[in-house]
């Protein structure tokens, strides 16, 4: 079975000042690894993903993450925090048959100025 | 190029009546996703259809749910004598069948059931 853990709930952070989630997983099988956003009564859309090769990816926004298998992570970061990032975070986990994507409870980020 | 659509973007319904949401993937995206996600929690995973073939159901799909794809075009997601508990946001989303694993969702429709 594949699980997917989103320690923080909720994070607030200054604007300008960095960011870090931090997603953690489980699977048994081949391993997919996904971070969306979600603006308020929106859908998804996809800020970066990691398939194989490089272990550090930089997705759209200036966001980043490390795929860790040791630690069974994939956290995301990004050095420089704006108001407009303010949303919800979900880490996704992929890899079963068919690639339907387990996700995280979700992260809400609010940037204050 | 036009992303995933969901119709309507939100739905008000009394219990126990019948709903019907429809998604329209990304053209040429051979496998399209619903998932469910209530208020604070991540998506759930519902089903999913490669071209017109429904491949994999969750146990969440009841009896009362269900999901098709004519043609392997659109899809429709019908509940059944609507439930409190059914109220959510509900997602699509599709994928292209080769070389890619990410998933494209549309900006999906909430279901408030009174």
């Amino acid at each position: 079975a594949q699980s997917v853990t989103q320690l923080d709930s909720q994070v607030p952070v200054f604007e300008e000042a960095p960011v870090e989630l931090r997603c953690n997983y489980s699977s048994s099988v081949s391993v997919y690894l996904f971070w969306y956003v979600q603006y308020p009564n929106q859908g998804l859309q996809l800020l970066l993903k990691y398939l194989s090769g490089s272990t550090l990816v930089k997705g759209i926004n200036g966001f980043e993450a490390e795929f860790n298998k040791s630690q069974t992570s994939f956290h995301l970061r990004k050095p420089s925090v704006h108001i407009s990032d303010t949303a919800e975070y979900f880490c996704a986990l992929g890899g079963t048959a068919g690639n339907k994507l387990t996700f995280g409870g979700g992260t809400r980020v609010l940037v204050k100025p | 190029d036009t992303g995933v659509s969901q119709d309507p973007r939100h739905k008000i319904t009394k219990r126990g009546q019948n709903v019907t949401f429809r998604c329209d993937p990304i053209s040429e995206h051979n496998r399209l996703y619903w998932y469910r996600q209530t208020l604070g929690q991540g998506p759930e995973f519902l089903t999913y259809f490669q071209n017109e073939a429904q491949l994999e159901k969750s146990r969440l799909l009841s009896d009362r749910f269900s999901a098709e794809r004519p043609k392997g075009s659109f899809s429709t997601l019908e509940i059944q004598r609507t439930e409190q508990g059914d109220s959510a946001m509900y997602l699509c989303a599709s994928s292209p069948r080769q070389g890619a694993y990410e998933q494209y969702f549309g900006p999906g429709t909430r279901l408030t059931v009174t």
